[in-house]
């Protein structure tokens, strides 16, 4: 059965306060690593899909990493926009389908 | 944005009494999904289709069905309400199966 771990569960930063969210994994053959933001109300975004160990993906102030047992979205110089819940899921053996993580809820404080 | 809706968005529904929850797509995508979201045990699916008229369940399937007639349609169905099926309903969707695109969400209150 395939598992998803996020943590930590709340991450509270100042603004310009760089840090990282970890997403810790166990799956029958990876397929994919997901990350997806979810403002408060709202369905989650997809934002980043990473395939294998070493991989990165970029966008804005969000990098998200990959290694064989976790994956790392760290978060440069945060702004007040960027407080959300972000969501790791993974996809194994079983196409079509992903598991997700219980989220890290983020406040950046201006 | 993805086209996709769902509807309704909000429900008071009583125990006991079917209820029925609609996702409508615009993407001509493959994948759709039914997924419940409780605090305290993030996004859970309960069931998904890869294709018209077939669908397989997920890890809380129980209490629930689904239909998929046609692509852009997929319908989710409480037969008999009960409270503990009180949570926000997400349908999501996707033309690969890997990165889902999901909907605005359905708050369900069952009294």
């Amino acid at each position: 059965e395939d598992q998803v771990t996020q943590s930590p569960e709340a991450l509270r930063l100042q603004e310009g306060e760089s840090s990282s969210l970890n997403c810790s994994y166990t799956v029958s053959g990876l397929r994919g690593l997901f990350w997806y933001r979810q403002d408060p109300g709202k369905g989650p975004e997809f934002l980043f899909t990473l395939y294998s160990a070493g991989e990165e993906k970029e966008k804005e102030r969000l990098k998200a990493t990959l290694t064989k047992k976790e994956s790392f979205l760290h978060i440069t110089a945060p702004k007040p926009e960027d407080s959300a819940t972000y969501l790791c899921a993974v996809q194994g053996h079983n196409a079509g389908k992903s598991t997700f993580g219980d989220g890290t809820t983020l406040t950046v404080k201006p | 944005d993805a086209g996709i809706t769902q509807s309704p968005r909000h429900k008071v529904t009583e125990t006991g009494t079917p209820v029925t929850l609609r996702c409508h797509q615009t993407e001509n995508h493959r994948y759709m999904y039914w997924y419940r979201q409780d605090p305290g045990h993030g996004l859970r699916l309960i069931h998904y289709s890869y294709g018209v008229k077939d669908t397989d369940k997920g890890e809380v399937s129980d209490g629930y069905s689904v239909s998929r007639s046609k692509t852009e349609d997929f319908l989710l169905t409480l037969e008999s309400a009960t409270s503990s099926q009180t949570s926000v309903y997400f349908c999501a969707i996707s033309g690969t199966g890997e990165e889902q695109f999901f909907g605005p969400g359905t708050r369900l209150t069952v009294l």
